[in-house]
């Protein structure tokens, strides 16, 4: 069965980077877009962008752009978000989550969802 | 604040149904599907309904999506105990692309 992946908590201090990885099986990696949502403590979700498990493209929501990076190695079907200066406002669960629909299409159809990392930023 | 708009919570008993609605725009709601998410306690968000209206394999019939203009409503009938969730609409908007409801909290009372 489809599946998602990813690694565990982070504490960090505000400035520092982080690193979350998701890795994907179940189904072919290339074929299908992931996005990347988060959500922070008693808020609703989020939805940070997407990327192009084929070609690497990426799309960001207008508040994540310049901090978040995407990228993926598709040899081991893992896909990455880096987050930079880390802020206090960053704490939050992020999720991978498969675009339902393969590529090329994408049309924001969240069909499968990481069990989530839980990223504090706190000094 | 969110772009689509939905209660913060709703109430019914057991047996009984309940409708959350989710408010938003024509740049949203009014030209593209809606999407809808089952939350339990301390889980990822689930798919419930894709498409405004289907239900991805798994999900029961008592959960049921509709949309008129520029508002969406999620229905569930029989309520259960299990239900008790938060449920998020979603959807993609021209201008600020993936956008997400505040969420409704369910409460079978």
């Amino acid at each position: 069965q489809v599946q998602l992946v990813q690694s565990g908590s982070e504490l960090k201090r505000p400035g520092a980077s982080v690193k979350v990885s998701c890795k994907a099986s179940g189904y072919t990696f290339s074929r299908y877009a992931m996005n990347w949502v988060r959500q922070a403590p008693g808020q609703g979700p989020e939805w940070i962008g997407w990327v192009n498990s084929n070609t690497g493209e990426s799309t960001y929501a207008y508040g994540f752009r310049g901090r978040f990076v995407f990228s993926l190695d598709t040899s081991v079907s893992t896909a990455y978000l880096q987050i930079s200066s880390l802020k206090a406002e960053d704490t939050a669960v992020y999720y991978c989550v498969r675009e339902g629909v393969p590529l090329p299409q994408y049309y924001f159809f969240l069909d499968v969802w990481g069990n989530g990392t839980t990223v504090t930023v706190s000094s | 604040q969110s772009v689509l708009t939905q209660p913060p919570s709703v109430s019914a008993a057991p047996g009984q149904k309940v409708t959350i609605s989710c408010s938003g725009s024509s740049s949203n709601i009014g030209h593209n599907y809606v999407f809808w998410f089952q939350q339990l306690p301390g889980t990822a968000p689930k798919l419930l309904i894709y498409d405004t209206n289907k239900r991805p394999s798994g999900i029961p019939d008592r959960f049921s999506g509709s949309k008129s203009g520029t508002s969406a409503t999620l229905g569930i009938t029989g309520l259960q105990t299990g239900d008790e969730a938060d449920y998020y609409c979603a959807t993609w908007d021209s201008s600020l692309l993936g956008v997400f409801g505040g969420g409704t909290k369910l409460t079978v009372l």
